[in-house]
This record gives structure tokens, C-alpha cells and sequence, in this order.
């Protein structure tokens, strides 16, 4: 089993309407990540949790919002999508600074998103 | 603050074709270097790291990076390239503790037969 995982995989909605992005970890890392991937653009920071309590913006935090259920989950939120959304995104992991300060980061499979 | 340059957007080559591939970085700290690579439809893996030690880094695929910390550059490499090596490559800094990491913009290397 992957120990990353995103759901769902392919997702299309409409302008306005909310979606979730869930993102499930077996690594047992305390820190999650959601960036999102536009072509030419590279990845780009959304949000990040260091742990259950500590949750941070990003480069481009507006529009989303996220919430770690626990420390194996961190959900993405779009609360009114728009169409510059559609994107494909990624959850990461990585273990705490006392045992990786550099920082080496686990990718999911992504999560295509197309906003009508 | 930290940030990344991949000097190439597209890189096409012919297989068996040597092949290099250009990153470099800015920040104000020490830095660790990593090369991740997305294969079409996939996400991404990492393909190797600098952290310490030895400039020249090797993964087990064949492509090697050197840190040159004086032209701040981490470029990846590789001989002799395969049809399989096309996928996107991105480099990333890591640069504090505190590890957000900073990717660069992205190569697409295609690789023709």
C-alpha cells in the first residue's frame, strides 16, 4: 500500500461549489503539506502543519483551507471554487526536524482538479 | 529567504545522448539540495540529495548532481540518456530548520528515439 494517499484522484465540479481533498499518511510523519502544480510554475506551497495543533499559510493560501483531523490527516478545502483553481494538487510528508532537519519530503499520487 | 532557478523549461534530446539539466538556488543559510522527477501521470519521487559530505551525488538510475556552493548551482546529470528517463524534474532547497522546501519552476527532459 502507498504510503501517501489522496483522495480522490480526479475530481471535476462547478464554480462555486465546495470540495474537499483528503490526504491520508502510514509514515507517521507529524509534518503534512498541500501544494499545487500549474504548468510552468512548478510546485507552490498552499499550507502546512508541523503538527495536529500547528497549522500555517502558505505562499498562496487564499481561496483554501485545511484541517488535520490527526496526525495521519490533513484535508484540503475549497470553499467556493473558481475556475484559476483547477490544478493539480499535492499532499507531502515529512518527518520532524530532530530527525530530518533537511527536510526530505513524501508525495501522494496528486489530485486533479478541474473547476467549470 | 530562499528560491530556486531551473534555467531550462524543455530540454529534448535523442536517446543515448548525454544530457544536463540546470538549477540554481539562492539563500541565506546553509542549504540541503534535493532533485525530485515526475514521471507522466505520476507524483513526484525524489531522484536524489545533497545534505553533506561529497559534492557529487548519484542515484541509482545513473544521473549524478554536484553543490557548488560557490556558482550556487546543483545541476543534474546524465550520460546517457534512456526513453524511459522522460518525465519533469524539479529542484528544491531546503534551507532551515524549520524545512519548507522551495522548487524550482520545472524541466520537461523528452527523450526521442
Amino acid at each position: 500500500d502507498a504510503d501517501v494517499t489522496q483522495t480522490p484522484r480526479n475530481r471535476i465540479t462547478k464554480t462555486g461549489k465546495r470540495i474537499m481533498l483528503e490526504c491520508s499518511q502510514t509514515k507517521g510523519h507529524d509534518r503534512m503539506y498541500w501544494y499545487r502544480q500549474d504548468p510552468g510554475l512548478g510546485l507552490r506551497l498552499i499550507y502546512y502543519s508541523f503538527d495536529v495543533k500547528d497549522i500555517n499559510k502558505g505562499e498562496i493560501s487564499d481561496g483554501y483551507s485545511v484541517s488535520r483531523q490527526a496526525q495521519a490527516k490533513f484535508s484540503l478545502s475549497l470553499e467556493s471554487a473558481i475556475p484559476n483553481q483547477t490544478a493539480l494538487y499535492f499532499c507531502a510528508t515529512s518527518d520532524f526536524v530532530g530527525r530530518a532537519p533537511y527536510n526530505e519530503q513524501f508525495f501522494g499520487p496528486g489530485t486533479r482538479l478541474t473547476v467549470l | 529567504a530562499q528560491s530556486v532557478t531551473q534555467l531550462d523549461s524543455q530540454v529534448p534530446v535523442f536517446e543515448e545522448a548525454p544530457v544536463e539539466l540546470r538549477c540554481n538556488y539562492s539563500s541565506s543559510v546553509s542549504v540541503y539540495l534535493f532533485w525530485y522527477v515526475q514521471y507522466p501521470n505520476q507524483g513526484l519521487q525524489l531522484l536524489l540529495k545533497y545534505l553533506s559530505g561529497s559534492t557529487l551525488v548519484k542515484s541509482i538510475n545513473g544521473f549524478e548532481a554536484e553543490f557548488n556552493k560557490s556558482q550556487t548551482s546543483f545541476h543534474l546529470r546524465k550520460p546517457s540518456v534512456h526513453i524511459s528517463d522522460t518525465a519533469e524534474y524539479f529542484c528544491a532547497v531546503s534551507g532551515t530548520s524549520y524545512g519548507k522546501l522551495t522548487f524550482g519552476q520545472g524541466t520537461i527532459l523528452t527523450v526521442h528515439p
